[in-house]
């Protein structure tokens, strides 16, 4: 089977930095993504790693060791409109993504 | 600019009723998919399509179907609604291949079944 990790909640203040790990367990694995949600809302595409080591765009960065199965995303110079959902997402070789459950970041003044 | 529309946005229906949940995308991509989301179980894959007169069943496909005659549209069928397809319906699509990782979701369809 497949199956993803991610905690379910983190709390941070505005302007620290916080890490959303994402552990998976897949066959067929071509990459991890990150995506966004806001208050239900459409969720919106952040990034996504194919190879092992560190994206970054602006603010976000993500990390992926596929000899660990684990990933993560970086939020730097935290905002209060960074408060949302967030989700991993692991692509497998069908062109599919399989979501984690989601991180419910409250970023707190 | 290039878009992915769900209609209706809320809809309430009685148990046992036929719904249909409609998908259009001016992206003209080939990828085309349907989720639900519920408290707790994050994003999950109904039915997917790859194109035309493509269509697969997800980890939760029982009791819906899909249809593709186009390249733009994807409806979603409830064929006799239950409790428990009162849900958060997304649809979301993404190029064939190089862009699999990045999906365009649409706003959501609120579904409850009554």
């Amino acid at each position: 089977g497949q199956s993803l990790e991610q905690p379910s909640e983190v709390t941070a203040v505005e302007g620290a930095i916080v890490q959303i790990n994402c552990t998976y367990q897949t066959s067929g694995f071509y990459g991890l993504s990150w995506y966004q949600q806001h208050d239900g809302g459409a969720p919106t595409f952040l990034s996504y790693n194919a190879l092992d080591g560190l994206e970054e765009t602006g603010r976000f960065s993500s990390f992926l060791s596929r000899s660990d199965s684990y990933g993560y995303l970086l939020l730097q110079e935290l905002q209060m409109k960074d408060s949302a959902s967030y989700f991993c997402a692991v692509l497998n070789q069908g062109g599919k993504l399989i979501f984690g459950q989601g991180t419910e970041l409250s970023v707190k003044p | 600019d290039a878009e992915i529309t769900q209609s209706p946005r809320h809809k309430i229906t009685e148990t046992g009723r036929q719904v249909t949940l409609a998908c259009h995308q001016t992206w003209n991509h080939n990828n085309m998919f349907w989720y639900r989301q519920d408290l707790g179980h994050g994003l999950r894959l109904i039915h997917y399509s790859y194109g035309v007169q493509d269509t697969n069943k997800g980890e939760v496909s029982d009791g819906y179907s899909v249809s593709r005659s186009n390249t733009e549209d994807l409806p979603l069928t409830l064929e006799s609604a239950a409790s428990s397809q009162t849900s958060v319906y997304f649809c979301a699509s993404s190029e064939r291949t190089s862009g699999a990782y990045e999906q365009y979701f649409g706003p959501g369809t609120r579904l409850t079944v009554t």
